[in-house]
């Protein structure tokens, strides 16, 4: 496709059970990032990809967030034992280089029940 | 990144130029200016960013300030469709394109 693709849109989770979040970036896009929106509140950025590499995951907001991407392309946000403050929506941005404007996806909105 | 403020909302009549203004006083020389805005229900979406000189696209125009600590985003017939809200950011150009983004303007345009 074009554009950013996540997947699932829409994600409902008992708590305690662990998700995965889909990003498909734009095909040739190095740098890759992940944010999360609560309801009602600003983007909050969790953390960054160059290739396969994530030089800065300081947004990260506790151990039970992971992420990964592989072959430079599609990235996985793992959440651990969801709690209900997790829920949100995760949105997933791809960019050319770091240096150029970033594209976002649809997000995935999780709710965690 | 240097920190920006902006009106929490603002109303526009279809067909009139909005203009969203931003307030960025603690801009660094080397720190660019971005515009996004967020429709209802989806991802952010790029609009235009400059770092000295006023920048035009096909979606907006941007104006900064001679002194760069504030700025005026443009857009110069507003449909309904552009209701939204619209974040300012200055992010420093020798790092990463990470966004901290805040809370913004929420544009209402009526028709």
């Amino acid at each position: 496709g074009a554009g950013v693709s996540q997947s699932p849109s829409n994600k409902v989770t008992e708590k305690g059970k662990d998700v995965e979040l889909r990003c498909d970036p734009i095909s040739g896009h190095t740098a890759l990032y992940w944010y999360r929106q609560s309801l009602g509140q600003g983007l909050e950025f969790l953390i960054y990809f160059q290739g396969n590499s994530a030089p800065d995951k300081s947004g990260l907001p506790s151990d039970r967030f992971s992420a990964e991407r592989t072959g430079g392309s599609v990235s996985t946000l793992t959440i651990q034992r969801t709690q209900q403050e997790d829920s949100a929506v995760y949105l997933c941005a791809s960019s050319h280089t770091d240096r150029d404007e970033a594209f976002f996806g649809q997000g995935t909105r999780l709710t965690v029940v | 990144d240097a920190k920006t403020t902006q009106p929490t909302s603002m109303d526009c009549a279809e067909g009139r130029a909005a203009n969203l203004p931003c307030n960025h006083s603690t801009i660094s020389g080397n720190e660019y200016v971005y515009w996004y805005r967020q429709i209802h229900s989806q991802g952010p979406q790029y609009i235009i960013h400059g770092l000295k000189n006023n920048e035009t696209n096909e979606m907006a125009s941007l104006i900064i300030t001679e002194d760069r600590k504030s700025s005026t985003l443009i857009l110069p017939h507003a449909t309904l469709r552009d209701t939204a809200v619209y974040y300012c950011i200055a992010d420093v150009s020798t790092s990463y394109g990470k966004l901290t983004f805040g809370q913004g303007t929420i544009l209402t345009v009526h028709p």
